[in-house]
């Protein structure tokens, strides 16, 4: 069964780090691209990013370059999603979900199960 | 930037049909995808290349295509379709984006 787990929830303050995790199962993790995504509170889907973990090639949304880092370990089948100082609008559930991008289709499945991430003084 | 536009709600009785639709200048040269995602859960692919039904989905799940125009139809909607649904497409520079989402109530 093709899978992605992720990290559990984190509690941050403004300004601090944070490095949350995503790993893959099932399948090969080098042949496929690992996409990011977020949904604020209440609120739809906006696509963050992905990355390819057979060579690292990264892609980010423009609504996102710069904000965080996108990274892999294929060693150990895991992406991860990096912010180096918090802020309290990143408060948000993340996803991470595998991409087909094949021939001009591009699709996300299956996804993880989210990582909830809150950011508060 | 490149948008997809959806409804905001879709209300609908059990047993009837919702209709749920997206639009893009894109879509006419991109493939749109669906998500159905529960409250509290992750999204799941419903439909992928405008059409086709992923194994596992019901098939009163089906997805048409017309000019900037994508819709998703639910036939015959049962209570465990309450959910919000997106739409998603690519654009021609390897980029990535959602609909606005359309939360699907059954009354």
């Amino acid at each position: 069964e093709v899978q992605l787990v992720q990290s559990g929830a984190e509690v941050k303050k403004p300004g601090e780090s944070l490095n949350i995790s995503c790993k893959g199962s099932g399948y090969s993790f080098t042949s496929y691209w690992i996409g990011w995504v977020r949904q604020m509170p209440g609120k739809g889907l906006e696509w963050m990013g992905i990355i390819y973990p057979g060579d690292s090639d990264t892609r980010y949304s423009p609504s996102f370059q710069g904000q965080v880092t996108i990274s892999a370990d294929k060693s150990i089948s895991t992406a991860y999603l990096q912010w180096s100082s918090l802020k309290a609008s990143d408060t948000a559930m993340y996803y991470c979900a595998r991409l087909t991008a094949v021939a001009g289709f591009h699709w996300f499945d299956p996804w993880g199960q989210g990582t909830l991430v809150t950011v508060s003084s | 930037s490149y948008e997809l536009t959806q409804p905001p709600s879709v209300s609908v009785s059990p047993g009837q049909t919702a209709r749920i639709t997206c639009s893009g200048d894109a879509l006419p040269k991109q493939y749109a995808y669906w998500y159905q995602q529960r409250p509290g859960q992750a999204p799941v692919l419903v439909i992928y290349k405008d059409s086709e039904r992923p194994s596992g989905i019901p098939e009163r799940f089906s997805g048409s295509s017309s000019g900037t125009t994508v819709t998703l139809t639910i036939s015959g909607v049962q209570a465990e379709d309450e959910a919000d649904y997106y739409c998603q497409s690519a654009d021609s520079n390897g980029t990535y984006v959602f609909g606005t989402g359309t939360k699907v109530t059954v009354l």
